[in-house]
């Protein structure tokens, strides 16, 4: 059971918009930024959010992150099939003093 | 270019150990942590730890400590994670990762190309 948790499986059509929750507690997300990562089959993940919301260069402004309180989400607009993947949040952990994942949400694009 | 280059695939028996190297390059080696995260078949990623390349100083995950060794060669810009006591619930996918920040941890930025590593007797 991870310590982050999100949603198994998520959906959308293309050009729709949909979000991703993350929920954390007092020691994850409440006190320290949340990152997102996403992973295609076959290949190493890529960092899509760092510090809650901040986009690294190259990553689509289509791809945003926000947090309140111990929850977090992504939110990928105009979506497309190469988005086709799973997500994963992230958050460093005061309790574990380390970094933990959320179980990972798979998004399907019908 | 900042590249992560990892060993290839391993299969190991039950008890044995594995030794899974990392190398950079297209920058200091010594300014990132380098972290380990490893994914299961079918499952999520997980976090091992870290290394401080200029150190040499650790941060294990508690579920590792004890069975994970994370070491440095700066002559080579080579990081290395040594799993021992291999159980087949090892059985996963390890990626290094270079941190976002220099000399402290912020991010998963830039990943190695994963190693498979298989425990199977």
């Amino acid at each position: 059971q991870s310590v982050l948790t999100q949603p198994p499986s998520a959906s959308g059509t293309p050009g729709q918009r949909v979000t991703i929750s993350c929920s954390g507690s007092s020691s994850t997300i409440g006190t320290n930024y949340v990152y997102w990562y996403q992973h295609l089959p076959g290949t190493a993940p890529k960092l899509l959010i760092y510090r809650s919301n901040q986009r690294p260069s190259g990553v689509p402004d289509r791809f945003s992150g926000s947090k309140s309180g111990t929850s977090a989400s992504l939110a990928i607009s105009g979506l497309r099939s190469e988005d086709e993947a799973d997500y994963y949040c992230a958050a460093w952990d005061d309790s574990l003093s380390g970094w933990v994942f959320g179980g990972g949400t798979k998004l399907t694009v019908l | 270019q900042v590249l992560l280059v990892q060993s290839g695939a391993e299969v190991k028996k039950p008890g044995a150990s594995v030794k899974v190297s990392c190398k950079a390059s297209g920058y200091t080696f010594t300014g990132y942590y380098i972290h380990w995260v490893r994914q299961a078949p079918g499952q999520g990623l997980e976090w091992m730890g870290w290394i401080n390349p200029n150190s040499g100083g650790t941060n294990y995950a508690q579920k590792f400590r004890g069975s994970v060794t994370m070491t440095r060669d700066t002559s080579t810009s080579t990081a290395y994670m040594e799993l021992s006591r291999l159980r087949s619930d090892d059985t996963a996918v390890f990626y290094c990762v270079r941190d976002r920040i220099v000399g402290a941890s912020d991010a998963f930025e830039i990943w190695g190309q994963g190693t498979m590593v298989t425990v199977s007797s």
